[in-house]
């Protein structure tokens, strides 16, 4: 079983739509959550963390359920732009505290 | 203010053969971890290094090997290439803002990757 798991997708959507994202992780010694995004052929981008009392940044929001062991990504009002591949990742409170990450959802937004 | 930089952008080896790829941080940080992402896969952590050792070390063969320097910029050493080595190369810097604190999430920056083709 890997330590992070996702719905590989993709997710179809049209523009305007409201899309949801969600994502397990085994390792209960996992510590720090987020979002990165990447764009096909480009490296990773962090979007944003994510924390138990749920975070939101503009149309984006996250949230944790530690006990679920369970972390979800909302996107509302979906753009063209946010055609991507949404990874989620955890870093563990060990060492330098390496990322893990799941294998991505892509998401595709349509005209 | 200069981000992450790799090279080579791409390179193609035969099985094998030894590669080494570089990394130069992002200006100001001092720690380097690189990560091998399979076509479809998210990145895969290889190791991280820190004052010039390596620090942590994922679920890689010996074949994986690297260095820091004093300038904090990075290699990463691959021997007897094999057609599963083929992948994107991600380098990812950072700084370690508060080292006495049990606990500091900090951003890993991404280079832009050096996409390793084996034959």
């Amino acid at each position: 079983r890997k330590e992070v798991e996702q719905d590989p997708g993709p997710f179809n959507v049209p523009e305007g739509a409201t899309v949801a994202f969600n994502c397990t992780y085994s390792n209960s010694a996992s510590q720090s959550f987020f979002w990165y995004r990447q764009d096909c052929r480009k490296e990773p981008k962090l979007l944003m963390s994510v924390y138990s009392s749920g975070n939101e940044d503009g149309r984006f929001t996250a949230q944790l359920n530690r006990a679920s062991q369970y972390i979800s990504l909302l996107i509302r009002d979906s753009k063209l732009s946010d055609s991507a591949t949404y990874l989620c990742v955890g870093q563990m409170d060990t060492g330098r505290r390496a990322l893990t990450f799941g294998s991505g959802t892509r998401l595709q937004v349509q005209p | 203010d200069a981000g992450v930089t790799q090279s080579p952008t791409h390179l193609i080896k035969t099985r094998g053969q030894q590669v080494t790829l570089r990394c130069s941080p992002k200006s100001g940080h001092d720690t380097v971890s690189w990560y091998q992402q399979a076509l479809g896969q998210g990145p895969q952590f290889i190791f991280q290094y820190y004052e010039e050792e390596e620090r942590q070390r994922g679920n890689f063969p010996d074949r994986f090997s690297g260095h820091q320097f004093p300038n904090y910029s990075s290699e990463l050493n691959v021997n007897a290439l094999l057609l599963g080595d083929s992948a994107l190369y991600l380098c990812a810097s950072s700084l370690i803002a508060n080292r006495a604190a049990k606990f500091d999430p900090y951003e890993q920056y991404f280079g832009p990757g050096t996409r390793l083709t084996v034959t």
